[in-house]
């Protein structure tokens, strides 16, 4: 079973409007973490968000927010305000086990954003 | 900028030879990690470093090394290349112990084409 599944593979905005970008995942482990990373069409990946299984607001970062349902193992990503350089590549990761087990990501296969002037 | 850079960006080589990618993780980081994005597998890791020591093992082909050096740089060795490893392969590092956050922060990635 996939561990992370992002159900949208493209998505148009318009300029100024918010977006969500969902993201489910499947894990038995209680202690988690849930990653946002962009990526442009230069390449780089750049780390956005963070929401730990433990924590009990909802992570913000900026114009970053995300969206996490615990019962419903769902961390959307809202984007509010899109700019025309929010136009990416964003995937969603999970890491499974303790924060300070430094344990690997694992990724969904990503949304391509498009924002529209 | 992440901290954490690779060398080379780019890299052009035919099928048989073998390469080497370079990182340096971010200052204070222990942990490096390296995963490879394909088009057609996307964003897979292949192994993790701790102070040293191999940590973590996920889909790394046997053709495939890697190792830490003293200094906290890693090398990824990918020996007998096949045209199917063309991709771009990145590094990131974290904290691990003494962070209140596991973040891992990316390199710039090499862009692996081979031919």
């Amino acid at each position: 079973a996939q561990k992370i599944t992002q159900t949208q593979p493209g998505m148009f905005v318009q300029e100024k409007e918010a977006v969500t970008l969902d993201c489910t995942y499947d894990t038995s482990d209680p202690s988690y973490g849930l990653f946002w990373y962009k990526q442009p069409s230069s390449g780089e990946m750049i780390f956005l968000i963070y929401q730990g299984s433990y924590d009990q607001q909802n992570a913000t970062e900026g114009r970053y927010s995300l969206n996490f349902q615990k019962a419903r193992k769902s961390a959307n990503l809202v984007i509010s305000a899109s700019q025309l350089g929010d136009s990416a590549m964003y995937f969603c990761a999970m890491r499974e086990g303790r924060f300070n087990a430094g344990n690997m990501l694992t990724f969904g296969g990503g949304t391509r954003l498009m924002v529209k002037p | 900028d992440s901290g954490v850079t690779q060398t080379p960006k780019h890299l052009i080589t035919a099928t048989g030879q073998r390469v080497t990618l370079r990182c340096s993780p971010r200052s204070g980081d222990l942990s490096v990690y390296w995963y490879q994005q394909s088009l057609d597998q996307g964003l897979q890791f292949l192994i993790q470093y701790y102070n040293g020591e191999e940590r973590a093992k996920g889909n790394i082909l046997e053709r495939f090394s890697a190792q830490q050096f003293p200094d906290l740089h890693s090398e990824l060795n990918l020996s007998s290349l096949e045209l199917g490893d063309s991709a771009l392969y990145f590094c990131a590092s974290s904290v691990v112990v003494g962070g209140s956050t596991d973040t891992q922060y990316f390199g710039p990635g090499t862009r692996l084409t081979v031919l």
